[in-house]
């Protein structure tokens, strides 16, 4: 047990729909990161939340948005979902910034029909 | 050209053969993480590493920075390491980018 919680674990839903998917780091863990897994692009950096501050944005689409709470937490935002959305969505946590070991969530599995 | 390669893409072993994964990056990096993905999907980090080496129980993973070159090495493979190993590299630039390669996948035949 990794210490990072991620729900729902798998999503069902409806092409244009939008949904969230949410996160708790491990306690302690400030930084909170957000990674799209699809079967033809591989793993992809989305985007960086540290202490409740974007720090870094990757591959984002613009369609999708996140942000970090007071409690850390982090809810990761996906409207006018396509087809092409259907993924994995893992989270991850960190102690700081630039160093340190990560910690990943089990997975958010979203499936848009 | 993918700016972490990892090779061989595919790799089957029989249960006790010593195993290497290899994987190369065309930037300067950090750090680099070593990762290991069940078939279930769960993302587990079993190393980072800016330079020389570490060892954790049968797994070893060595980083060459110069040659911007990292191996992980599994000694007496088990049917329980079949997973997707995926190595993936922090930027140097003051970033929490991670660049993933592609994954190898492992299978471990008893």
């Amino acid at each position: 047990d990794s210490g990072v919680t991620q729900t729902p674990k798998h999503l069902i839903t409806a092409t244009g729909q939008r949904v969230t998917l949410r996160c708790s780091p491990r306690s302690g863990d400030l930084s909170v990161y957000w990674y799209q897994q699809s079967l033809d692009q591989g793993l992809q950096f989305l985007i960086q939340y540290y202490n409740g501050e974007e720090r870094a944005k990757g591959n984002i689409l613009e369609r999708f948005s996140a942000q970090q709470f007071p409690d850390l937490h982090s809810e990761l935002n996906l409207s006018s979902l396509e087809l092409g959305d259907s993924a994995l969505y893992f989270c991850a946590s960190s102690v700081g910034t630039h160093t340190g070991e990560l910690f990943f969530g089990e997975g958010s599995r979203l499936t848009v029909l | 050209k993918n700016e972490v390669e990892q090779s061989p893409q595919n790799l089957t072993a029989q249960e006790g053969e010593f195993i290497t994964i290899n994987c190369s990056y065309s930037v300067g990096i950090s750090a680099l993480h070593w990762l290991q993905q069940h078939p279930g999907g769960g993302i587990v980090s079993l190393f980072m590493l800016s330079s020389g080496k570490k060892k954790h129980g049968r797994l070893i993973a060595t980083i060459n920075i110069q040659e911007k070159h990292s191996s992980l090495h599994i000694t007496a493979s088990h049917p329980r390491d079949s997973a997707v190993y995926i190595c993936a590299v922090r930027w140097r630039v003051n970033t929490d980018k991670l660049i993933f390669g592609t994954g190898t996948r492992l299978q471990v035949f008893p």
